[in-house]
């Protein structure tokens, strides 16, 4: 089964908004990531936030991890349209298993 | 050179044919991985070598077979297929810090459709 799930599963903004995604997953992890996906090709990596860490930035990306709450989230600040892409959240257990969640499909309106 | 290349982009093979997809990085990563794809769908993994050795099969089902012939190549045979295995196969490779678990780069997959 998916160890990460992700909400909302679809968003839908202007250009210019903040989006905001969710993932919740269901076993201690060492690391979880982030993951951009255009459509059905290959995966991007975002960003990489350790399990002792709570907050991280790059540029307009904004994750923060809450390891009591199994939960993260990703913050992308004054989006555009070129962000409109799957956001994929993936786990890390320890070793090669980074499994992923069910993604969220953003959509930013020019 | 950060560059995971995957050839077919596109395949189309009936169940009785036998094909092949490869995949190819330059980065000096010694874990290497396959994963399936369906539309609407998060990845799914299927494989993982670490150091030319298989370290990780999800369970597979015997008509994938993966292998990994040196440490920059990664092959995923492909015999008697189902339709229900058409999906996007994607390839990624990481260094090979297992307790760290690194994060992935991915070639842009192979559209796999059975007939």
């Amino acid at each position: 089964s998916q160890q990460g799930e992700e909400d909302p599963q679809a968003l839908s903004i202007q250009e210019g908004e903040n989006a905001t995604m969710n993932c919740s997953y269901k076993t201690s992890i060492n690391n979880l990531q982030w993951y951009r996906q255009n459509s059905g090709r290959g995966l991007v990596h975002l960003i990489l936030i350790r399990s002792n860490e709570r907050e991280k930035h790059s540029g307009r990306l904004r994750v923060t991890l809450d390891t009591s709450k199994k939960s993260s989230s990703l913050l992308i600040t004054a989006s555009r349209a070129a962000d409109t892409a799957s956001y994929f959240c993936a786990s890390n257990t320890g070793g090669f298993k980074t499994i992923f969640g069910a993604g969220t499909r953003l959509f930013v309106k020019a | 050179d950060t560059e995971v290349t995957q050839t077919p982009k596109h395949l189309v093979m009936g169940m009785t044919n036998k094909k092949s997809l490869k995949c190819e990085q330059h980065m000096g990563h010694r874990a290497m991985y396959w994963y399936k794809q369906k539309a609407k769908k998060p990845p799914e993994l299927m494989f993982v070598y670490s150091y030319e050795k298989l370290s990780i099969n999800e369970s597979v089902p015997s008509r994938f077979s993966p292998e990994c012939p040196n440490s920059s190549l990664l092959n995923l045979h492909l015999h008697a297929l189902q339709p229900e295995d058409s999906a996007l196969y994607l390839c990624a490779s990481s260094q090979e810090r297992q307790a760290f678990g690194e994060k992935l780069f991915f070639g842009s997959g192979t559209q796999l459709s059975v007939l």
